[in-house]
């Protein structure tokens, strides 16, 4: 079965400091998605950045950056110059490429703070 | 509008209402679909449509029941719910399924009184 894992229930950092959000994944797949996805408490998930499992390249998104390890099934987001407004749930999901469900698998949340 | 909407963004309902919650996407997508989200536990997959026909249902009990019209709308009717059903209830789309990312509405949340 496929599953991510999001070891770190919760994070804090300091404004204009980096943080990096831990996500771990498994599968049998070898073509798949992976995203970052933010909930601030506005509730609205927005896509953050995304990787395709195919592409060695790492993802990045201005200060938004991703640390993609396919053989250790590791997928961590790396936050540069953070801002108050950074502040929410992370989400890492999981997709299979072309799968007829299209379902995406999350994992169970970061909460990041952001401490002036 | 653009992206996503979602409505209502709150709902209350006893056990016996029957209510319907609207998704309405603007992007053009084929595939939208219906995600449950409580609290302290992973978003939950309900339904998924593509152009309009439905590729999946999660195990979702039959007092939730999905409608999609057209490719631009999709509802969920909701009858004679428990208080466990309450959470926040949030619709997706994507241009296809299983190619790129889902596109999310704010969402309704949800109280079964």
């Amino acid at each position: 079965a496929q599953t991510v894992t999001q070891s770190q229930p919760e994070m804090s950092v300091q404004e204009a400091e980096t943080v990096t959000l831990s996500c771990t994944y498994d599968t049998s797949e070898s073509d798949y998605y992976l995203f970052w996805y933010k909930q601030p408490p506005s509730r609205q998930m927005i896509l953050v950045i995304r990787q395709e499992a195919y592409k060695q390249q790492n993802a990045t998104e201005n200060r938004f950056s991703v640390n993609f390890q396919k053989a250790a099934k590791s997928f961590s987001l790396k936050i540069s110059d953070s801002q108050l407004g950074d502040a929410a749930m992370y989400f890492c999901a999981y997709t299979v490429y072309g799968g007829s469900q299209g379902n995406l698998i999350f994992g169970k949340g970061t909460k990041l703070s952001v401490k002036p | 509008e653009t992206g996503v909407t979602q409505t209502p963004r709150h709902l209350v309902m006893g056990m016996t209402n029957k209510k319907s919650l609207k998704c309405e996407q603007h992007l053009g997508h084929n595939a939208m679909y219906w995600y449950k989200q409580s609290a302290k536990k992973p978003l939950e997959l309900m339904f998924v449509y593509s152009l309009e026909e439905r590729v999946e249902n999660n195990s979702v009990p039959s007092r939730f029941s999905p409608e999609c019209p057209n490719s631009s709308h999709l509802f969920l009717h909701l009858h004679t719910l428990q208080p466990e059903d309450s959470a926040l209830y949030l619709c997706a789309s994507s241009q296809e399924t299983g190619l790129g990312e889902q596109f999310f509405g704010p969402g309704t949340r949800l109280t079964v009184l």
